[in-house]
């Protein structure tokens, strides 16, 4: 158990459909992360919120959104998705305390894995 | 701009000892990162190195040199729970940016 809890773990949603998936951490931490996992590729970043601000955004397709409502709670707004964006979606938190500090490591969650038909 | 490389499968033998090598090429540095990700699990941290030199945990070691863009994870006394991938990380300069290489698929043999 890393303090990150993501929901669901598995779903199948068709390209019409809209959906959403959570996160949530317990570790008082002030970052928030959503990474993609395809197979065989390194983990994207997609997007980073720190105290409830977006700090980064990688050039993701609209069809994904991102909510952060407070810095313990992260969700993925999806619709209109394509097959190619089936993967496992991982969250991930850090303590985010400032820039100068050393050592800050990412906890994640188990990930959703998504299949889109 | 931002690349970082790992063998993509190792295989070894239970008892063995076994390192997984990194390189990196990134715009700025601020510590390297090594995870274990079991399948359908969260990747967990491993070890994390920002000066140069070697970090002992109990069977795990991560070796760094910052000039040669190089890092090494080197598994001790394997066992075959240690069967996993292996995720390097670099975070760069710009707070919160963690950049990940595409893992090694360690497979340890009885």
């Amino acid at each position: 158990e890393t303090g990150v809890t993501q929901t669901p773990r598995h779903l199948v949603m068709g390209m019409t459909n809209k959906k959403s998936l959570k996160c949530e951490q317990h570790l008082g931490h002030n970052a928030m992360y959503w990474y993609k996992q395809s197979a065989k590729k390194p983990l994207e970043l997609m997007f980073v919120y720190s105290l409830e601000e977006r700090v980064e955004n990688n050039s993701v397709p609209s069809r994904f959104s991102p909510e952060c409502p407070n810095s313990s709670h992260l969700f993925l707004h999806l619709h209109t998705l394509q097959p190619e964006d089936s993967a496992l979606y991982l969250c991930a938190s850090s303590p985010d305390r400032g820039q100068g500090a050393v050592g800050e490591k990412l906890f994640f969650g188990s990930g959703t894995q998504l299949s889109v038909l | 701009g931002q690349n970082i490389d790992q063998p993509t499968e190792m295989t070894a033998t239970e008892g063995a000892i076994v390192q997984i090598n990194c390189t990196y090429q990134t715009s700025g540095f601020n510590g390297l990162f090594w995870y274990q990700q079991h399948a359908g699990e969260a990747p967990t941290f491993l070890s994390y190195n920002v000066l140069d030199g070697l970090e002992e945990k109990g069977r795990f070691s991560s070796f760094l040199s910052r000039s040669k863009g190089y890092s090494y994870l080197l598994l001790k006394e394997l066992q075959m729970k240690d069967s996993a991938s292996y995720l390097c990380a670099v975070r760069d300069n710009y707070g919160q940016n963690f950049v990940f290489g595409p893992g090694t698929r360690l497979s340890v043999l009885p």
